[in-house]
């Protein structure tokens, strides 16, 4: 199947600095790329869709300005935590889904990021 | 609004045995993918399986395989067979036609030897 790589794995860091996570398909290109956030034993919450070349569609509680979505192109797009705090401690997920394949419904995730704010 | 509801928070089978998980869902669209994904300590989502909801036939994958209600809005994954590797959390997700993904809460699958 395809492949998503996701980048860091893991990533600790002070309390106020920003953190960039990068999220790539390897194997195809993807117009449309979505980040999770996932707590401990609990499920995958949509974060934001990101689209190749416009802004991301945010969900409902999920601040903007917190966590800054860029997909400049079709193979990439970073999750930037900014002024990063304990609380956006989390395990961060992307998945994207194959331009050429829109209709087949099925999404490839990366491998994760889980972040630790100290 | 589309939900995806598993009401089964952990579920225990011995090895070699058969085992269902359930999920209920609720979407106001005609056209829709239902999916499980496994997702093992590692943190990866793997696909399981998928089902198409225009598809009456239920799909299969090996030892997996759903039990499509659409009427009922049912959509439930059995593992015959159950091996060691299978203890993972599951979820059952659906997609409606490309927009969005939604998510149950998960079930923790436990295999016993």
């Amino acid at each position: 199947g395809a492949v998503v790589s996701q980048h860091p794995s893991r990533v600790i860091c002070k309390s106020g600095t920003s953190v960039k996570i990068e999220c790539r398909s390897l194997d195809f290109q993807a117009t449309t790329m979505f980040w999770y956030r996932q707590f401990p034993k609990q499920s995958l919450m949509l974060m934001a869709t990101s689209n190749e070349g416009s802004k991301a569609t945010y969900e409902q509680g999920v601040e903007k300005d917190k966590f800054l979505i860029n997909h400049a192109s079709l193979t990439l797009s970073t999750l930037t935590v900014t002024s990063a705090h304990p609380e956006d401690s989390s395990f961060y997920i992307c998945s994207a889904r194959d331009r050429g394949d829109l209709n087949t419904g099925e999404l490839f995730f990366g491998e994760g990021s889980r972040l630790t704010v100290l | 609004a589309q939900t995806v509801t598993q009401s089964q928070p952990e579920m225990s089978v011995q090895e070699a045995e058969t085992v269902t998980l359930s999920c209920t869902y609720d979407t106001s669209e005609s056209d829709y993918y239902l999916f499980w994904y496994k997702q093992p300590p590692s943190r990866q989502m793997i696909l399981v399986i998928r089902q198409e909801a225009y598809k009456q036939q239920n799909a299969t994958e090996n030892r997996f395989s759903v039990n499509f209600q659409k009427a009922a809005k049912s959509f439930s994954l059995k593992i015959s067979d159950s091996q060691l590797g299978d203890a993972a959390m599951y979820f059952c997700a659906c997609d409606n036609a490309g927009n969005m993904l939604t998510f149950g809460g998960g079930t923790r699958l436990m295999v016993k030897p």
